[in-house]
């Protein structure tokens, strides 16, 4: 079984260009989360699709933030425009519905804003 | 503010030692508790996980307390060894409220000393 697909790796971006990361659930996984990764704050919220509907936005981050699920097997997390700030390890993670535990989670994109 | 807190960002432990990782949370409502291992470069995995109706599972060296009253929970993990060392993440639900998402602690760096 394919685990949680993330791309790219790495990105690299100057400050005010948008920037969209991409990441595929596990196949019949219907729960999807996005998370961002820093030292200091740890895993934040902020994005969470059940069934593709938008169930939770981290309110921080709404401004320049924005993740879609186009499909179930697809979804996008759009920074624009970027900032230094945002410069973080970017997770998405997905979940089967009905179970309310395990996360499996992707790679991640290392994104750096200079 | 962060409704799930690690409050050491490290730890050092000599090989064979208990690690012993905290976490403290705020919401009552939280009713699961689980702990993810990350290593460099790679996504956080589940270790191991509670509901709230136990206050402590066993899982080989691994072992989670919960401490409902004092809205805290913690990770022992026995006869420690190199490759524990890692970042360990914990994680608080409301699952009985019906909201899926996960809150994250920042992490607790554990490295495990010959």
């Amino acid at each position: 079984d394919a685990g949680v697909t993330q791309t790219p790796r790495h990105e690299v971006a100057e400050k005010g260009q948008t920037i969209i990361l991409k990441c595929e659930p596990v196949s019949g996984h219907n729960d999807l989360f996005w998370y961002r990764q820093t030292k200091i704050q740890g895993l934040e919220l902020l994005s969470y699709f059940r069934s593709k509907s938008l169930m939770e936005d981290g309110g921080a981050f709404k401004d320049r933030f924005k993740a879609e699920m186009l499909n179930s097997s697809f979804s996008t997390l759009k920074i624009q425009p970027t900032e230094p700030k945002d410069s973080a390890v970017y997770l998405c993670a997905s979940r089967r519905t009905g179970s309310n535990e395990r996360l499996f989670f992707g790679h991640g994109t290392k994104l750096s804003v200079l | 503010g962060q409704q799930v807190k690690q409050s050491s960002p490290s730890l050092t432990v000599q090989e064979g030692g208990i690690s012993i990782l905290n976490c403290d949370y705020e919401n009552d409502m939280f009713d699961y508790f689980a702990w993810y291992k990350k290593y460099p470069d790679n996504s956080p995995t589940l270790l191991i996980s509670v509901r709230s109706n136990v206050d402590k599972r066993e899982d080989g060296r691994l072992t989670v307390f919960l401490n409902k009253s004092g809205k805290h929970f913690s990770l022992h993990i026995t006869a420690s060894q190199p490759e524990d060392t890692a970042v360990y993440l914990c994680a608080a639900g409301a699952m009985g409220t019906g909201n899926y998402k996960y809150v994250f602690g920042a992490g607790t760096r554990l490295k495990v000393i010959a």
